[in-house]
């Protein structure tokens, strides 16, 4: 099941912040951030385990609530390199034992302008 | 991060002829990896997960005799595109877990393929 990403685009200035959120119905088993820059394969930026786990470092950070429904990406003093298109990829639970498979959203265009 | 690779990087290719991608782990095994297609400003579809030593498991819609996937060792996956139509045109991207267990996917720098 595709997870919901919003929004579809943003358009930043330097510096200012943003927030990408990535929605399921059901409970997941992970979710996994990736970012793409036009013309190029996507780049992996974080993956979350667990619920209400928090991680990345103070510029780009991710969030995973208590019910390992929705995860929430965060940018802030947002730079030049930080437009692409980001997308989260999600595993759900029953996939199998080690299938790994990710379903990815349909992507936020983030466009940062000077 | 671990280093997947992709080869060729662009293919054009006549429309009727097979095409053939390649996907390499360069510094880890991979006893699974999967292939994707992304279409211009689209998200990217699962096509196949490339199993080693055994067959590929292909997604609903995902035609298994035109896209053959064989997972020759645990650092090579290919995609093959049989009788390729300019409809196959797209961008096809492979990915390989790092861990033995649930964790981080690699991407490749992905395969554009444009059939004339």
């Amino acid at each position: 099941q595709q997870p919901v990403q919003s929004p579809q685009a943003v358009i930043l200035r330097e510096g200012e912040d943003a927030v990408i959120n990535c929605s399921s119905s059901k409970a997941l088993y992970s979710v996994h951030w990736y970012r793409q820059k036009h013309g190029e394969a996507p780049v992996f930026l974080m993956i979350l385990l667990k619920g209400g786990e928090q991680k990345g470092h103070e510029k780009i950070s991710a969030s995973f609530n208590e019910k390992k429904q929705q995860s929430s990406l965060y940018l802030t003093a947002s730079q030049l390199s930080y437009s692409g298109t980001y997308f989260c990829g999600t595993e759900g639970f029953g996939s199998g034992a080690g299938s790994y498979q990710l379903t990815f959203g349909k992507g936020t265009k983030l466009s940062v302008i000077p | 991060g671990a280093v997947v690779s992709q080869h060729p990087s662009w293919v054009i290719c006549k429309s009727g002829t097979s095409v053939k991608i390649e996907c390499r782990s360069l510094d880890f095994q991979a006893t699974t990896m999967f292939w994707y297609r992304q279409f211009p400003k689209q998200s990217l579809m699962l096509m196949a997960t490339s199993n080693e030593g055994s067959k590929a498991t292909y997604e609903q819609g995902v035609e298994k005799d035109k896209f053959l996937i064989n997972h020759a060792s645990l650092t090579l996956s290919t995609l093959t595109v049989t009788s390729a139509h300019p409809e196959d045109s797209s961008f096809y991207i492979c990915s390989a877990p790092v861990a033995s267990g649930r964790g981080t996917q690699y991407f490749g720098p992905g395969t554009r393929l444009l059939v004339l």
